[in-house]
């Protein structure tokens, strides 16, 4: 199947700083990308939908300038966590979508665990 | 946000006995995921389902859109030590291409 990397993988941080995660799809275009963020034991919570060339489409509740969305490219969107505090720590997980003739599927990345202190 | 309902929550069973979970909808998906989830890990997807009534084998697992469309199941055949993990099942319908996620299956194996 297709592949999605994301780094990195776990990151420390302390409160106030920002931090950039970067999610690839490494083999195939995806003009369209996905932010989720999981707590323990949950369900994945779709936090916004990242368009290839145009602005962010942002959940209800998810602050666009606390959670900056850049999609430069088809293979790369990247997740800016400004000014982080203790309470946005949590899991965060990108996908891209894949779309064919009558398929349309989402293909996960590893997820990335921020620690802010 | 709009979750389906997959049951059971959870399920303890022992090493090589068969496995069902079903995920239903109030709602009509034109595709079905299958997506399995270890701890730490992001989900990978194991079965997609792209039209009523399709039954669709991944090794020991098959899964099946259901003919209402309104519904999906998965089982596993024989299971064993690494089917451990967080099952989740998620629906696309066309013209939204935001999944809509299953409260997820948690599978764990007795010694």
């Amino acid at each position: 199947g297709a592949v999605v990397s994301q780094h990195p993988s776990r990151v420390i941080c302390k409160s106030g700083t920002s931090v950039k995660i970067e999610c690839r799809s490494l083999d195939f275009q995806a003009t369209t990308m996905f932010w989720y963020r999981q707590f323990p034991k949950q369900s994945l919570m779709l936090m916004a939908t990242s368009n290839e060339g145009s602005k962010a489409t942002y959940e209800q509740g998810v602050e666009k300038d606390k959670f900056l969305i850049n999609h430069a490219s088809l293979t790369l969107s990247t997740l800016t966590v400004t000014s982080a505090h203790p309470e946005d720590s949590s899991f965060y997980i990108c996908s891209a979508r894949a779309s064919g003739l009558g398929t349309d599927t989402q293909y996960f990345g590893p997820g990335t665990r921020l620690t802010v202190l | 946000g709009q979750q389906l309902n997959q049951s059971p929550q959870s399920m303890f069973i022992q090493e090589g006995e068969d496995v069902s979970m079903n995920c239903t909808s109030s709602s009509i998906f034109n595709t079905w995921l299958w997506y399995k989830q270890d701890p730490g890990e992001g989900p990978v997807l194991l079965i997609a389902l792209y039209k009523a009534g399709e039954l669709t084998s991944n090794g020991r697992l098959t899964a099946q859109f259901g003919i209402t469309r309104k519904d999906s199941f998965l089982n596993i055949s024989a299971s064993i030590p690494s089917d451990v993990g967080i099952y989740f099942c998620a629906g696309l319908y066309f013209g939204n291409e935001k999944l809509t996620f299953g409260t997820g299956t948690r599978l764990t194996i007795i010694p």
